[in-house]
């Protein structure tokens, strides 16, 4: 089956600062991945996402790229507000499947 | 707001007991997920539901079941609770012809004791 590695696993950023978060997978049919980000108690909120025929792509202040050959995907912050302070997981998924989430990233913004 | 509920929010257990928890999807969403999410960890399949029959199941054990219905509700069932099973469950929903985000519940929380 597919697994999802994540790195890293804590992230301390001034605010204004990026973030980035990197993400591997071994199942080259993979082709759909997404992001979640997931407040203290809450449920897991997609922020972006992305589908194997895209290299990258951009929602204000998050970008997502894609690299197929090497099967790794990153998460990209700017300007990071305290408000982005939450845990991210990276998943894959293909075709309808269930997804395989990573182990999760704490970031941390500090004003 | 998401459109997928779960029920209960919360559930305390003793060791050995069995659970039934509770998920209903958005209309139109025919597949759905079952999620096990331990303190600090991302969330590990249990399982998915594809037209009311199981196809495709993680690394748990058969006490690990689960059900889905023609209204888009589905459950999962716990049979001989183990302290390690506590855990939030998360199902998930999506439509299983499009690649598409899945929706979220907002989780039951339950505690074997």
């Amino acid at each position: 089956g597919e697994n999802v590695e994540q790195h890293p696993s804590t992230l301390s950023v001034q605010e204004g600062d990026s973030a980035v978060i990197k993400c591997t997978y071994s199942d080259s049919a993979s082709n759909y991945f997404p992001w979640y980000k997931q407040e203290l108690g809450k449920r897991p909120q997609l922020i972006i996402d992305i589908r194997s025929n895209v290299g990258e792509k951009k929602d204000q202040r998050i970008a997502v790229t894609l690299n197929k050959t090497a099967k790794h995907f990153s998460l990209h912050i700017t300007e990071t507000q305290p408000e982005d302070s939450a845990v991210y997981f990276c998943a894959a998924s293909s075709s309808g499947n269930q997804f395989y989430f990573g182990t999760g990233t704490s970031l941390t913004v500090i004003p | 707001e998401t459109g997928v509920t779960q029920s209960p929010t919360h559930l305390i257990k003793t060791r050995g007991q069995q659970v039934t928890l509770r998920c209903s999807s958005q209309s139109g969403h025919n597949t759905v997920s079952w999620y096990q999410q331990a303190l600090g960890q991302g969330p590990q399949f249990i399982f998915q539901y594809y037209r009311e029959e199981e196809n495709g199941r993680g690394n748990f054990p058969p006490r690990f079941s689960g059900l889905q219905f023609p209204n888009y509700s589905s459950e999962l069932n716990v049979n001989a609770l183990e302290l390690d099973d506590s855990a939030l469950y998360l199902c998930a929903s999506r439509p299983r012809e499009v690649d598409t985000e899945a929706f979220f519940g907002q989780g039951t929380r339950l505690t074997v004791v």
